[in-house]
């Protein structure tokens, strides 16, 4: 069965500092990786995805790959308080269909 | 550009009755996937459309179903409801099938069986 593993958290991290989140995968023919942002209450918000090895970066975020270790993690830069949320590891394992990790919750300590 | 539109946003319903949910994708998606989240599961894969047709299923009863129309926007349908179907019913559209691209979720319909 294909799995998308996370450490379910909570993750505390002081305002400014860098908030690391992992992700590991069961599958290494898999292609497509994402990060989602989910806000309590709230449905799912894509903020990156990446699809080869090595990092990628948008803002404050960054995203690494790495296929052969099945690892893919994210990390926010100078860390808000408004980006205290759980985030959601996706992985297109080529079935046609996103399959997701039970999510890390991050909480920003002002 | 709108995004992707569930209704209704609550619902609340008796065991053994019914419900259907709607969903609208983004303007020229043609793949709609359906999720149920809860707390202790995360998200859970129920099945993907594309154009008019189911191309992936999940693990989940029969009382789970699903439809698409021509114009794309698709329909589940939950018979015979049980307690633990409860859950936030999550609502994705891509461009192509698969999400080898990613999803755009629409803001769910919390569904509350008493």
């Amino acid at each position: 069965q294909k799995e998308v593993e996370q450490n379910s958290g909570p993750l505390s991290v002081p305002e400014g500092a860098i908030a690391s989140l992992n992700c590991t995968y069961s599958d290494r023919g898999s292609q497509s990786f994402f990060w989602y942002r989910q806000y309590s209450g709230k449905s799912p918000e894509l903020i990156m995805s990446i699809y080869s090895n090595g990092d990628k970066e948008d803002g404050r975020f960054t995203a690494q790959l790495n296929k052969a270790s099945q690892y893919v993690s994210l990390l926010i830069r100078d860390s808000q308080p408004s980006d205290s949320a759980t985030y959601l590891c996706a992985v297109n394992f080529g079935n046609e269909k996103l399959t997701f990790g039970t999510g890390t919750r991050l909480t920003i300590i002002p | 550009k709108a995004g992707v539109t569930q209704t209704p946003r609550y619902l609340i319903k008796t065991r053994g009755q019914q419900v259907t949910l709607s969903c609208s994708p983004i303007s020229g998606h043609r793949s709609v996937s359906w999720y149920q989240q809860t707390p202790g599961q995360g998200l859970q894969f129920l099945f993907e459309y594309f154009s008019e047709t189911q191309r992936n299923k999940g693990n989940f009863p029969g009382r789970f179903s699903g439809r698409q129309f021509s114009n794309s926007r698709s329909e589940m349908n939950v018979s015979t409801l049980e307690l633990g179907d409860s859950a936030l019913y999550l609502c994705a559209s891509s461009l192509l099938m698969g999400g080898q691209y990613g999803y755009t979720f629409g803001s769910g319909t919390r569904l509350t069986v008493v």
